[in-house]
């Protein structure tokens, strides 16, 4: 069975500074792997995914992330964090064959911004 | 486009009560997955339906069952409430073989069990 895990619980950082969540996976597969944010009482918007191709993905507000086959890695950056970006970042793994996917998502990381 | 709709918001239900949750897929998905989100924690599958039928299951007792219509939209049935059982369920809709999974969710319903 497949499972994430997101190392940091709460990260704070100053406006302005870049940002880096991590995330690691365990799938005897090739995976499917997306991050997600939630901001306070709202539903998942998707940031960015991987499946395939150049493991360099871009997402939406300036986020990147960079698949590491070798060390089941999936970490968020992003280069200058805006006060904005204050919310949860679930990373996740989708596994599954036929179509069918069932994700499994990491207990989230709390990121803070200070000005 | 609507997006992934969920009914209601909110909800208050007493322990030993039964509940339904109802979820509209995004136009063009045929897929609707539930999760459950207990505070702090990330979601956790329930289930997945396609062509009404439960294709996937999480780890979750019987007392939870779904039903996926002809129109796609599905609900959510949770019987003999429990306490525990109070927390944020997602929804979620997809494409069937979609070549890149993606999930799209709604804003969920909250649910809480007195």
């Amino acid at each position: 069975a497949q499972s994430v895990t997101q190392p940091d619980i709460h990260i704070t950082v100053s406006e302005g500074a870049s940002l880096e969540l991590r995330c690691n996976y365990s799938y005897g597969a090739t995976p499917y792997l997306f991050w997600y944010v939630q901001s306070p009482g709202q539903g998942l918007q998707l940031l960015l995914k991987y499946f395939s191709g150049d493991t360099l993905v871009q997402g939406i507000k300036g986020f990147e992330a960079e698949f590491k086959r070798s060390q089941s890695s999936f970490n968020l950056r992003k280069p200058s964090v805006h006060w904005s970006d204050a919310a949860e970042y679930f990373c996740a793994v989708g596994a599954g064959s036929g179509g069918y996917q069932k994700v499994t998502f990491g207990i989230g990381t709390k990121l803070q911004v200070i000005p | 486009d609507a997006g992934v709709t969920q009914s209601p918001t909110h909800l208050i239900k007493t322990r030993g009560q039964q509940v339904t949750l109802r979820c509209s897929p995004k136009s063009g998905h045929d897929t609707v997955s539930w999760y459950q989100q207990a505070l702090g924690q990330g979601p956790q599958f329930i289930f997945q339906y396609y062509e009404e039928e439960e294709r996937q299951r999480g780890n979750f007792p019987d007392r939870f069952s779904g039903h996926q219509f002809p129109n796609y939209s599905s609900e959510l049935n949770v019987n003999a409430l429990l306490l525990g059982d109070s927390a944020l369920y997602l929804c979620a809709s997809s494409a069937f073989g979609s070549p890149d999974r993606e999930q799209y969710f709604g804003p969920g319903t909250r649910l809480t069990v007195t």
